[in-house]
């Protein structure tokens, strides 16, 4: 199995300008996960969804984060605008009706 | 909260040594997981041990669980430089499906 794919790995942008992340989960999975690390809040979950559905989207720090689903293979992650507070590296993580979570590599993003 | 806690923050062996490390949670349990983290990669799943089980092995790695106490010990036996990581305990428990909160974690090096 392939594992969690995240794309891209690394993404380097400018304030105001928008970012989206990618990620395909481990096929047959039916929950997907958004999460951010960083040094000062360590790893926190942004958005969750179980079936495509979003279940708990408390996590997300305010209105410029969006995330969607379209079908069961693929999830976005989109900031816009970017502010280089939301500097940090970002994971993925799928998981099937367990509570074991299979993360991906992360994207690394940088605002400046 | 779900949060697990981990004590000590930072824990530092020699290769062969054993390892342990622990956590504290503070709400009811279904299950407790421990995750692992290499530098600058993503996070993965070790053991999952369930309420109703006390101790737990995989490999080198034991794992207990004291639902009395709540608080679950983590061992790395003969430990190795690769061991070298951070290690999570989440509190699955169960009012959230799929929702994990983590923490600060143990960071754990191994000198070779």
């Amino acid at each position: 199995d392939a594992g969690v794919i995240q794309s891209p790995r690394h993404e380097v942008t400018e304030m105001g300008q928008e970012v989206t992340l990618r990620c395909k989960p481990i096929s047959g999975h039916n929950s997907l996960f958004w999460y951010r690390q960083t040094m000062m809040r360590g790893l926190e979950l942004l958005i969750y969804f179980n079936n495509n559905v979003p279940i708990d989207d408390s996590g997300m720090p305010e209105d410029r984060f969006s995330a969607k689903m379209p079908n069961a293979s693929f999830s976005t992650l989109k900031i816009q605008p970017s502010e280089p507070r939301d500097s940090a590296v970002y994971f993925c993580a799928s998981s099937l009706d367990t509570y074991e979570q299979y993360f991906g590599p992360g994207t690394r993003l940088t605002v400046t | 909260s779900q949060q697990g806690e981990e004590d000590p923050q930072a824990l530092s062996i020699q290769e062969g040594e054993n390892a342990t490390m622990n956590c504290s949670y503070k709400t009811s349990i279904n299950n407790l997981q421990w995750y692992r983290q290499n530098s600058g990669r993503g996070l993965v799943h070790l053991i999952l041990i369930r309420s109703n089980e006390r101790e737990k092995h995989s490999g080198r790695l034991r794992v207990t669980l004291d639902t009395s106490k709540k608080s679950s010990s983590l061992l790395i036996t003969a430990s190795r430089a690769a061991d070298t990581a951070s290690y999570f305990c989440v509190n699955a428990g169960g009012t959230s499906y799929g929702k994990l909160t983590f923490g600060q974690g143990t960071i754990l090096t191994v000198h070779p």
